[in-house]
């Protein structure tokens, strides 16, 4: 079964700090990964995928995300963070699942940047 | 404008009553997605569909149904059965091509009294 695992639920940093938020996936099969984001009051919306090519990605907003296939993770970058950054983040990977596509999604990240 | 609506954005309902949720997209997408978002539990899949008139249970299915009859459309049914129904519902759709990214309606908040 496909499933995704974010391990830092509340992260609270500086302006200008670095962020890493990790996700690790569940998935036998050829990956599609995701990254999206939640401000407040607002739809999630992507940002940055992966399927295949360059492991290294680059999103929106100065965001990069890089997949490492041994360690099944595709952590979430950026080296210097805004106020505006204040969000929720979400990994998702979209797989098959009985031959249905199915995009399952981690618990989240909430984001809090202090100016 | 291509997108995905969902309503309405607030909804109240007694306990026992069923209740549906509206979810249409004129993204021309083949692939639907009903997901529950609650505080500290992201989004939970309840039901997905890849194509009219077939549907898959998600990972919290129990207490809910959907029907597939047009492409654009894929209502949720909260049923009297469902044990804690009051929570944030999100409608998303993608295209078949497994590169693509999902698109999100803008939720609905159900409030069960």
């Amino acid at each position: 079964a496909q499933s995704v695992s974010q391990h830092n639920h509340h992260v609270i940093l500086s302006e200008a700090a670095s962020l890493e938020l990790g996700c690790n996936y569940s998935y036998g099969g050829t990956v599609n990964l995701f990254w999206y984001v939640q401000y407040p009051g607002q739809h999630l919306q992507l940002l940055l995928k992966y399927f295949s090519g360059d492991p290294l990605v680059k999103g929106i907003k100065g965001f990069e995300a890089e997949f490492i296939k041994s360690k099944f993770s595709f952590n979430l970058r950026k080296p210097s963070v805004q106020w505006s950054d204040t969000a929720e983040y979400f990994c998702a990977v979209n797989g098959v699942s009985g031959g249905y596509q199915k995009v399952t999604f981690g618990i989240g990240t909430k984001l809090q940047v202090i100016p | 404008d291509g997108g995905i609506t969902q309503s309405p954005k607030y909804l109240f309902r007694k306990e026992g009553q069923n209740v549906t949720l509206s979810c249409e997209q004129n993204l021309n997408h083949d692939a639907m997605y009903w997901y529950r978002q609650d505080p500290g539990q992201g989004l939970r899949l309840i039901y997905y569909s890849q194509i009219v008139n077939d549907f898959q249970k998600g990972d919290i299915a129990e207490g809910y149904s959907v029907s597939r009859e047009k492409k654009e459309s894929f209502p949720l049914t909260v049923t009297s059965a469902q044990k804690n129904p009051t929570a944030f519902y999100l409608c998303a759709s993608t295209g078949l091509n497994r590169n693509t990214e999902a698109f999100f309606g803008q939720g609905t908040r159900l409030t069960v009294v």
